[in-house]
């Protein structure tokens, strides 16, 4: 069965930091999402990307952070100068084209650490 | 602004026996859609059910199936034949109305369900 798979499992950095966080999506899909879920809260929403650009980003999503489809497999979430509050689980999830009824399937998640 | 209520920080079952998972919720759209996700202590979010505003009937997949009262605006787990492996993070999700088929994922706090041998 497909799923979305993500690296590195769990990424330590230093504060200022630059880090790249790669997800592979199910191959057919079309949409794709990163949540991030601060250690003991709810998972929350941070950006939509579709046809090659951002669909939706929250409020969380400011100018650090940068989101990339570089070739026809990869997605990748890019946080450019880490803060240590950026430290929580990230998960990209993806959905294929179609009803809105689609259910949206989520990697395993990267572990963020900034230290 | 939607939002998604899950009173139960914890939630105790015994191995074999049934278990309600409660959510509730708020929109004033009439299209909507609710999903549980599962997650392990190993960290990864596990689809489980969908239920769509307008679905004539409760969603059931294997041992999980989903009450869905309407009019309380609540949609809870129910987990049938606990097993040990059915301990876990247990997050209810809304999605976005009026989103289409591109939607974003409001999800509540989340359960934390032990099943006891």
């Amino acid at each position: 069965e497909p799923e979305v798979t993500q690296t590195p499992s769990h990424q330590v950095t230093q504060m200022g930091q630059e880090v790249i966080l790669r997800c592979v999506p199910i191959s057919n899909h079309l949409y794709f999402y990163w949540y991030r879920q601060i250690l003991g809260q709810k998972v929350e929403f941070l950006v939509s990307f579709y046809n090659n650009e951002i669909s939706e980003k929250s409020e969380i999503f400011d100018d650090q952070f940068s989101v990339e489809r570089p070739d026809g497999s990869n997605f990748t979430l890019k946080i450019r100068s880490t803060k240590l509050e950026d430290s929580a689980m990230y998960f990209c999830a993806s959905k294929k084209q179609g009803a809105s009824t689609d259910t949206q399937y989520f990697g395993p998640g990267t572990r963020l650490t900034v230290l | 602004a939607q939002k998604i209520t899950q009173t139960q920080p914890g939630m105790f079952v015994q191995e074999k026996e049934a278990v309600t998972l409660d959510c509730t919720y708020d929109t004033s759209d009439p299209s909507y859609g609710l999903f549980w996700y599962k997650q392990p202590s190993s960290g990864e979010m596990i689809f489980l059910i969908y239920q769509g505003s307008y679905d004539q009937q409760n969603a059931t997949e294997g041992r999980y199936s989903l009450n869905f009262q309407k009019a309380r605006k609540s949609a809870n787990l129910v987990i049938s034949a606990s097993q040990l492996g059915d301990s876990a993070m247990y997050f209810c999700a809304m999605r976005e109305p009026g989103g289409g088929s591109n939607y974003k994922l409001t999800f509540g706090k989340g359960t934390l369900l032990t099943v006891n041998p």
